[in-house]
């Protein structure tokens, strides 16, 4: 079965961007999507496609995909941004969902 | 405005059964792909169903396959998981997610907590 590899946690200072990778097999031949998820709330779609922002998402999110790689990009990380991030693909007749990535705010 | 809310979560013994409801509103019902997506205590998400708008395709993840089974009503905006044979690793939030157009979850409910123990 198809394995997305997130990494449990990445820290960012306040104002800089952060990086969340998401690996897997050929993953840039497939359409990854991310999603936020903060304490006690339901998740929320923040790039769809790979790099596609829904409606009310800020710029700042950005999203890139290619090769083994696909990685989201929180640009002027704020303290409302810390939250724990996964990536999620259509693989095989079955959604995949990375393990979660704990962003943390600095 | 979009809005899905799960009911039906309970605690329920290991070997039991129970159906999860989850109401739709605000969109066309019958025109999307619905799912269930799980979450464990403290844990990551899971992705548990799918079926399609008009119930043609309907997929599971391979834990629960065999055990759960998902449905919908169209005529009455509905989506439900029937559950049997429960296990203690069953235990989690439960939610329902509306599908956009290339298996991205674009709405989700709040959730309904499973709870499986003696």
């Amino acid at each position: 079965s198809y394995e997305l590899t997130q990494p449990l946690s990445v820290s960012v200072a306040l104002g800089q961007t952060a990086r969340i990778t998401c690996g897997g097999n050929k993953i840039g031949g497939k359409n990854v999507h991310w999603y936020q998820q903060k304490p006690g709330q339901a998740p929320v779609l923040v790039i769809y496609r790979d790099s596609n922002r829904p409606s009310g998402i800020p710029e700042r999110f950005s999203g890139s995909n290619s090769g083994n790689t696909a990685t989201l990009t929180i640009s002027r990380a704020q303290a409302g941004d810390e939250a724990d991030y996964y990536c999620q693909l259509w693989g095989s007749s079955t959604v995949v969902f990375g393990g979660g990535t704990k962003l943390t705010v600095l | 405005e979009v809005q899905l809310v799960e009911s039906g979560g309970g605690l329920v013994k290991p070997g039991g059964s129970l159906r999860l409801s989850c109401a739709a509103s605000g969109f066309t019902f019958s025109s999307y792909s619905m799912n269930w997506v799980r979450q464990a205590p403290g844990k990551g998400l899971e992705w548990v169903s799918s079926i399609s708008g008009s119930s043609n395709y309907i997929y599971y993840a391979d834990s629960v396959k065999g055990r759960f089974t998902i449905s919908r009503d169209n005529a009455k905006n509905s989506l439900y998981l029937q559950m049997s044979s429960l296990r203690a690793e069953d235990t989690a939030v439960y939610y329902c997610a509306r599908e956009a157009n290339i298996v991205d979850f674009d709405y989700w409910g709040q959730g309904t907590l499973v709870t499986v123990s003696s």
